[in-house]
């Protein structure tokens, strides 16, 4: 029943681990993205996708890399793993770029 | 370039009192989408509204209102009577510039006091 769902919730790991946060959405949406959210509650968009296309990559180091298998999916993988990197991350979906967009849970990751 | 202001960091009101949350942005594009969006402490983002560039009319949601202005790029947030389960951190948003990008302002928080 849930709209846009993420996996895990929490993630706590160590430096230079490499990781996985998988996005499903099932409202049938075209474009999905990717925000961190620092400690300070600032929210960046890092990454969007439209049925399948990247179309948005911000400055985000390459150490992380989004993957889109179906339009229904967005997952971000992230490797060797930085103190910097602990925030909450959040995907996203909407119908399209114009349009709200509908968020996960959050993922909290924690890198020790 | 676009960029999304919110001058008021943290506010804090008694129960039942109005609260405004400014939101001013900047786009050089003519047509653009304005959002409102909710974190309550238990931390999801909630859509509030959504207005585009060419629709200036105010918009009034139960105790929520929103007042667009274009001449003074202001894209304001009135909660009438606020409860205690307003409480929460808002952000304000603009998509321009193609709708390609999305940048959500520093959020304000907002504590409403029983």
């Amino acid at each position: 029943d849930t709209a846009v769902s993420q996996t895990p919730k929490y993630l706590v790991t160590q430096m230079g681990n490499d990781k996985s946060i998988k996005c499903e959405q099932n409202l049938g949406h075209d474009t999905m993205y990717w925000y961190k959210q620092d400690s300070k509650k600032f929210l960046k968009i890092m990454f969007s996708y439209n049925n399948k296309e990247l179309i948005i990559n911000e400055t985000v180091p390459n150490r992380f890399s989004p993957k889109s298998p179906d339009k229904a999916h967005l997952n971000l993988h992230i490797n060797s793993l930085e103190l910097g990197d602990s925030a909450v991350y959040f995907c996203a979906s909407s119908p399209d770029r114009a349009y709200e967009q509908y968020f996960g849970p959050g993922t909290r990751l924690t890198v020790t | 370039a676009q960029k999304v202001t919110q001058a008021q960091t943290e506010i804090s009101v008694v129960e039942k009192e109005d609260v405004t949350l400014d939101c001013v942005y900047e786009t050089r594009d003519t047509t653009y989408y304005l959002f409102w969006y909710k974190q309550p402490p238990s931390g999801e983002l909630v859509f509030l509204i959504r207005r585009n560039s060419f629709d200036e009319q105010n918009e009034i949601s139960g105790r929520y209102s929103w007042n667009f202005q274009k001449s003074t790029s202001s894209f304001n947030f009135t909660i009438t009577a606020s409860q205690v389960v307003d409480s929460a951190v808002y952000f304000c948003a603009l998509a321009s510039g193609g709708y390609q990008k999305v940048t959500f302002g520093i959020g304000t928080k907002l504590q409403v006091i029983p």
